[in-house]
């Protein structure tokens, strides 16, 4: 069975603060993902790794960075959090490929910034 | 530019009624379309997807889709909607031939399905 964990399921920071989410996927998948949810808006990407120390932009990467030192393992980073990143952040995965693999998604993290 | 468009926020039915959940897409050539629900406080989970080939698609929890080509559609649908389907639903899709980011999935914004007893 196809997993995804994230590190938290519900997080509190202050303005100002580091803050570090973590996903990691044991289907050895090749590309992973980092999106955030907010009410009206659906699912944006915010970064996207095609494989180990890869990554890309995606739409809304702004205050945000991200770090895959393994495959299994992608982390996603807010280097001054904001009340404005106050949202839900879900991290998915994919295996790699012409055909378009399904993406499994981890089961999100709630992030409240004070 | 390319994007997804689920018209409806919300969608009320009563239990044993079918239901449908409407997508239409705007992508550049032929495309890959999936259905995935979310369940309150959980991830997404997925549905069904339509890669080619027959355009009725049949996925989990008694949910199938119909591709409409020349609608640009991919109607989410349920003969007998049960209180357990209440949940928030997305399409997404994925332009075909395209790798790098231009292969990542499109999503809608979401609609929210409510099925009262």
């Amino acid at each position: 069975d196809v997993k995804v964990t994230q590190s938290s399921r519900y997080l509190v920071k202050r303005t100002g603060e580091k803050v570090f989410l973590e996903c990691v996927q044991d289907m050895d998948h090749e590309n992973m993902f980092w999106y955030r949810q907010d009410p009206g808006l659906g699912l944006r990407l915010i970064y996207f790794s095609y494989d180990v120390k890869m990554k890309e932009k995606g739409d809304i990467p702004e205050g945000y960075s991200v770090s895959r030192e393994k495959k299994e393992r992608f982390s996603l980073i807010l280097e001054s959090a904001s009340t404005n990143q106050t949202s839900m952040y879900l991290c998915a995965s994919r295996r790699a490929g012409g055909r378009p693999d399904t993406q499994y998604f981890g089961p999100g993290t709630r992030l409240t910034v004070l | 530019a390319q994007s997804v468009a689920q018209p409806e926020d919300q969608v009320n039915v009563a239990e044993g009624n079918p239901l449908t959940v409407k997508c239409t897409y705007s992508v550049s050539g032929n495309p890959y379309l999936f259905w995935y629900v979310q369940y309150p406080n959980r991830g997404l989970q997925f549905l069904l997807k339509y890669i080619t080939g027959d355009n009725l698609v049949k996925g989990s929890y008694g949910f199938e889709a119909e591709f409409n080509k020349s609608q640009t559609s991919f109607h989410l649908k349920k003969p007998s909607a049960l209180v357990s389907d209440s949940a928030l639903y997305f399409c997404a899709v994925r332009p075909m031939n395209y790798g790098g980011s231009q292969g990542n999935l499109i999503f809608g914004k979401g609609t929210k399905l409510s099925v009262k007893p």
